[in-house]
């Protein structure tokens, strides 16, 4: 079985604060990892991927990834109340089918 | 760009009758989609994979006969439930895998249908 695992939240940090989200995987075959949010009642959106060890920044989001220790988090600068939201980790499997599996999301509540 | 589309957004129908899902890649051509399904608060659950002219692949647990996928174009994937209960009421979400996805295996969602069986 391909796990994701997510720390389970829910987490809260006021605005203007960083916010840190951390999922780790089973497969160490892995290649392709993402972040994707997802708003009470839509559908999730992507946000970040990233491919190779190290950090990825797009704009207020980084994204670290260690395949060594199968770890790969998201943190969010200056975080605004727009940020709450599900946020999923998803990391696509060594299989030929090339599925995306789902970590089970951290809920995430920017304060005011 | 890599936009997908899903309708209808929402629906109610009776138990026992079917209903129809559309999904469609809207401004590229889309080799791979997934159907997924999600509970309230729980995460997505991937139904089945569709390829382009090919049946679908379904994931254990997931009723072939009752969730029929169609992926006739490299644009639109439908699923249809079949003879529908109050326990398939769920939220349907559809995604394509997007352009350079033989390097990325990036997926894009469609907005998802909210299918409620009464």
């Amino acid at each position: 079985q391909k796990e994701v695992e997510q720390n389970s939240g829910p987490l809260s940090v006021p605005e203007g604060a960083i916010a840190s989200l951390n999922c780790t995987y089973s497969d160490r075959g892995s290649q392709s990892f993402f972040w994707y949010r997802q708003y009470s009642g839509k559908s999730p959106e992507l946000i970040m991927s990233i491919y190779s060890n190290g950090d990825k920044e797009d704009g207020r989001f980084t994204a670290q990834l260690n395949k060594a220790s199968q770890y790969v988090s998201l943190l969010i600068r200056d975080s605004q109340p727009s940020d709450s939201a599900t946020y999923l980790c998803a990391v696509i499997s060594s299989g030929s089918a090339r599925q995306l599996t789902f970590g089970s999301g951290t809920q995430l509540t920017v304060l005011p | 760009g890599a936009v997908v589309s899903q309708h209808p957004s929402r629906v109610i129908c009776k138990s026992g009758t079917s209903v129809k899902i559309e999904c469609r890649s809207l401004d590229f051509q889309a080799t791979t989609m997934f159907w997924y399904r999600q509970f309230p608060k729980q995460s997505l659950m991937l139904m089945a994979t569709s390829n382009e002219g090919s049946k679908a692949t379904y994931e254990q647990g997931v009723e072939k006969d009752k969730f029929l996928i169609n992926h006739a174009s490299l644009t639109l994937s439908t699923l249809t439930v079949t003879s529908a209960h109050p326990e398939d009421s769920s939220f349907y979400i559809c995604s394509a895998r997007g352009p350079g996805a033989d390097i990325s295996y990036e997926q894009y969602f469609g907005p998802g249908t909210r299918l409620t069986v009464t």
